[in-house]
């Protein structure tokens, strides 16, 4: 079954630098691949989502690679900021009816 | 954007009693939504798809006599914890999908605490 591994540990940087947060996914590659923001005790918020046959994407300070040969999408947040800290989660189709499976999410912390 | 409600956001309620969680999709129509539930720390975990104007597919493991789903128009979808337990404390969030695209919007969640 498909699996999807989020670091787990957190990632601390300084402010203005780039975050760059890892998904790895370890069976089919999905049509599509979305990336949710989650703060403390609320619902993800949705970000960026990026199909199979797109390499990048962009919006704003946020960008999404997806390589299906290395089974992974990386997340970039340029000129980060402290209200960038959170939980980000990976999330991919399960090729269902828009099921989505979910990665545990790492968690960013911006430092002032 | 696409804005998706829940309510209540905070409820407790005693253990052998009912809790009614709704799921409003607030300017779009949802002819799917998901039901989550989430423990600290962990995953979201898929408890069941609402479809509209038909039954709820339950995802392996979940309860479908202890979790109730209706969704009986196309804005509103709810969530009863019947029987409620304190294993059943815990973070619900539900989701709907917006027209035939892949954007999915979440709710803010609903707390659950059972005492």
């Amino acid at each position: 079954s498909q699996k999807i591994e989020q670091n787990s540990e957190a990632l601390n940087i300084q402010e203005g630098k780039t975050a760059t947060l890892t998904c790895n996914y370890t069976n089919y590659s999905p049509a599509y691949l979305q990336w949710y923001r989650q703060d403390p005790g609320r619902g993800p918020v949705f970000l960026l989502l990026i199909r199979e046959n797109e390499k990048e994407k962009r919006k704003e300070r946020l960008k999404v690679t997806f390589d299906t040969t290395l089974k992974q999408s990386l997340f970039h947040i340029t000129a980060s900021q402290p209200a960038d800290s959170a939980t980000y989660l990976c999330a991919l189709d399960a090729g269902n009816n828009r099921k989505l499976i979910w990665g545990l999410g790492t968690s960013l912390a911006v430092n002032p | 954007g696409a804005v998706v409600s829940q309510h209540p956001s905070w409820v407790i309620c005693k253990s052998g009693t009912s809790v009614k969680i709704e799921c409003r999709s607030l300017d779009f129509q949802a002819t799917t939504m998901f039901w989550y539930r989430q423990f600290p720390k962990q995953s979201l975990m898929l408890m069941a798809t609402s479809n509209e104007g038909s039954k709820a597919t339950y995802e392996q493991g979940v309860e479908k006599d202890k979790f109730l789903i209706n969704h009986a128009s196309l804005t509103l979808s709810t969530l009863t914890v019947t029987s409620a337990h304190p294993e059943d404390s815990s973070f619900y969030i539900c989701s709907a999908a917006e027209g035939a695209g892949n954007t999915i919007y979440f709710g803010e969640g609903s707390w659950l605490t059972v005492v």
